[in-house]
């Protein structure tokens, strides 16, 4: 079955940089583009950034443009997201998922991985 | 870009029927049929019931429905039962390679 799990996530102080980590298994990780979504605690969902199947293309959220990386490595069937002078309004859960044959469904959500920002 | 635009709570009866709307612009729910709905229960990860405007992912009950009227989705959940008590999230692509999500739900079974 389809399996996300994110990893990395951990207090941070504003203006550091940390790198997420999304494992994938149980389908053809090279052929699906994938997306990072976060959630502030209590409030809704957003969207961060997305990579295509074959990494060419990343497109991102206007709050983290410019701060934020997305990157994958087909080999190790792993998502990345590279994260620099990180705020406090970056604290959340950050989840990966699964974007459908047209990109822009979620069909599938890891169990996410909670990146306070603090000092 | 503002988020789409859901009502904060919404309920029903066990057997009733419940229905979330989400208004949007013709940028994002009115431009493009790539309106989708995730439930998400406390703790857990979202987990998608609707996309492409009424298509019903496989395993997902048939109590599970959507549509949409000009800039408004609306996911209706039929034959309530206590597991459909959730955060509910719908999402639309914005055009410009982005994504937007409403402010979510609370479904509250009666």
């Amino acid at each position: 079955q389809v399996q996300l799990v994110e990893s990395g996530g951990g207090v941070v102080q504003p203006g550091r940089s940390l790198r997420l980590s999304c494992a994938a298994s149980g389908f053809i990780f090279s052929s699906h583009a994938i997306h990072w979504v976060r959630q502030a605690p209590g409030k809704g969902l957003e969207w961060v950034a997305v990579i295509s199947y074959d990494g060419t293309y990343k497109h991102y959220g206007d709050s983290v443009k410019g701060r934020f990386t997305i990157s994958r490595d087909n080999s190790k069937n792993t998502l990345y997201l590279e994260m620099n002078d990180l705020r406090v309004e970056d604290t959340a859960v950050y989840y990966c998922a699964r974007g459908s044959r047209l990109w822009w469904t979620f069909d599938s959500w890891g169990q996410g991985t909670l990146v306070p920002v603090s000092s | 870009q503002s988020a789409l635009t859901q009502p904060p709570s919404a309920s029903g009866s066990p057997g009733q029927s419940a229905t979330i709307s989400c208004t949007g612009t013709s940028s994002d729910v009115g431009g493009y049929n790539y309106v989708s709905w995730y439930q998400q229960h406390p703790g857990k990860a979202p987990k998608l019931v609707i996309y492409e405007v009424n298509m019903r992912p496989s395993g997902v009950s048939d109590r599970f429905s959507g549509s949409k009227s000009g800039n408004t989705a609306s996911l209706t959940v039929s034959g309530l039962q206590a597991e459909d008590e959730a955060d509910y999230y719908c999402g639309s692509f914005a055009g410009n390679n982005n994504f937007l999500f409403g402010g979510g739900t609370k479904l509250t079974v009666l």
